[in-house]
């Protein structure tokens, strides 16, 4: 079974600059989720959503973070414009609809904001 | 929203002790507690889970426990081995299929040979 891809791994921009992450998910896992973890510490989640629709994205900075999922299997994150404090590896995950037997989680983006 | 509290944030053991770490959760309507094992530059693979319904859960030498009551859960690593040397995150989830996990600050582990 491939895993979730992400891609790029690594992106180097500078502030005020946007960039945007790629995640593709497990083959059937309807769940997908962003998360943000900042050096030192745990994930914290972003966005998550069912299919193409969103559940949650109560911790999602809407001033410069965007998300879709337009056909309900890959996604796209975006900040536009980057600070400094955006700084982190930036994890997808997905699972199944209703089993959480564990998230599979993609190796992330490290992004650093200069 | 719920917050999950992580100790300690470092452990050494020599290789071959036991190691425990623990956590506590707000929420009483959380109902699933996974554990997650981090190496360095790698992404946060799931070790150990374990629903409200149980009490422990053992998987070879790691073990997790939970105390529904007083809204904790430890997670026990015996027989230590040098490889175990990893961030290991505990977190919470209401369940419910929706599963949004908040994780603990972490616990970096040491396992000296």
């Amino acid at each position: 079974e491939a895993g979730v891809a992400q891609s790029p791994r690594y992106k180097i921009i500078e502030k005020r600059q946007s960039v945007a992450f790629w995640c593709n998910p497990i083959s059937g896992h309807a769940t997908l989720y962003w998360y943000q973890q900042i050096l030192g510490q745990g994930p914290k989640l972003l966005i998550q959503f069912q299919n193409n629709g969103v559940v949650d994205d109560s911790q999602l900075p809407k001033d410069r973070f965007s998300a879709e999922r337009l056909k309900g299997v890959d996604s796209t994150l975006k900040i536009q414009p980057a600070k400094l404090e955006d700084s982190a590896v930036y994890l997808c995950a997905s699972s199944s609809t209703w089993g959480a037997d564990g998230y599979t989680f993609g190796s992330g983006t490290r992004l650093t904001v200069v | 929203g719920e917050n999950v509290e992580q100790h300690p944030s470092t452990l050494s053991v020599q290789e071959g002790d036991s190691a425990v770490i623990k956590c506590t959760y707000s929420d009483s309507a959380s109902n699933y507690f996974p554990w997650y094992k981090q190496e360095l530059g790698k992404r946060p693979q799931l070790i150990i889970d374990i629903r409200s319904n149980v009490g422990e859960k053992k998987d070879q030498r790691i073990a997790v426990t939970l105390n529904k009551t007083a809204k904790h859960f430890s997670l026990h690593i015996t027989e230590t081995q040098p490889e175990d040397s990893a961030v290991y995150f505990c977190a919470a989830s209401k369940g419910a299929g929706s599963y949004q996990l908040t994780f603990g600050k972490g616990t970096k582990l040491s396992v000296i040979p």
